[in-house]
């Protein structure tokens, strides 16, 4: 069946450092790749998607590639702020099944 | 903006109660889902439903039960809750077309 493993957190880092949070994934079809986020106390906000092969989803300075031969869809930015602590969810989901597949989460907090 | 709104932010029950938890969509999306999350597992699928009165079981239906006698709203039943139902729970919704899913803020239940 599908499924998603993203990397453990937590993440901590300085304000304006690099961040990736590695996500692959298995599929049996041709799923489409998301990131979710999660602030404090709220629900998941769809942060980016990619639908196919090599597209690029980009969102608030977040970027991730859809990588079939790697299976990965890593999320990337180059310079987080505060504002971007938050846990972060990787998910896919087949347009002919109905429930999305998500990752465990990984958990940034980003230090001043 | 698609906008889905749960019932409740927070809410304490005690065990053997039955606890109703509700999710409205705006957006007339066909499909709504409710899932559970945990610390460490992401998110879990409980129940979803294709259309009104249609409903299928997730990963995890032992326990619950769901409701949609109109296509804008999902109920979530806990028939008798016990303590590890305690968690975080989300609905989310979308279009049978699409595959993206948009979710609510957010049940917090503490089971006693």
């Amino acid at each position: 069946g599908n499924s998603v493993t993203q990397m453990e957190g937590p993440v901590t880092l300085s304000e304006e450092a690099f961040l990736t949070i590695n996500c692959t994934y298995t599929a049996t079809g041709y799923p489409s790749l998301f990131w979710y986020v999660q602030y404090p106390g709220e629900g998941l906000q769809l942060l980016l998607k990619a639908t196919k092969a090599d597209d690029k989803g980009s969102n608030k300075g977040f970027e991730a590639t859809y990588r079939k031969e790697t299976t990965s869809f890593h999320l990337e930015k180059g310079s987080v702020q505060v504002s971007d602590s938050a846990v972060y969810f990787c998910a896919l989901s087949e347009r002919n099944n109905n429930d999305m597949r998500f990752g465990a989460g990984t958990r940034l907090t980003v230090k001043p | 903006d698609v906008k889905v709104t749960q019932s409740s932010r927070y809410l304490v029950k005690r065990t053997g109660e039955k606890v109703f938890l509700e999710c409205v969509q705006d957006m007339d999306h066909e499909n709504m889902f409710w899932y559970r999350q945990d610390p460490g597992l992401g998110l879990r699928l409980i129940y979803f439903s294709y259309d009104v009165k249609m409903k299928e079981k997730g990963d995890i239906p032992e326990g619950y039960s769901v409701s949609r006698e109109k296509k804008e709203r999902f109920s979530l039943i806990l028939e008798s809750a016990s303590t590890n139902q305690t968690s975080m729970y989300l609905c989310a919704s979308r279009l049978t077309a699409l595959v993206t899913q948009y979710f609510g803020p957010g049940t917090r239940l503490l089971v006693l």
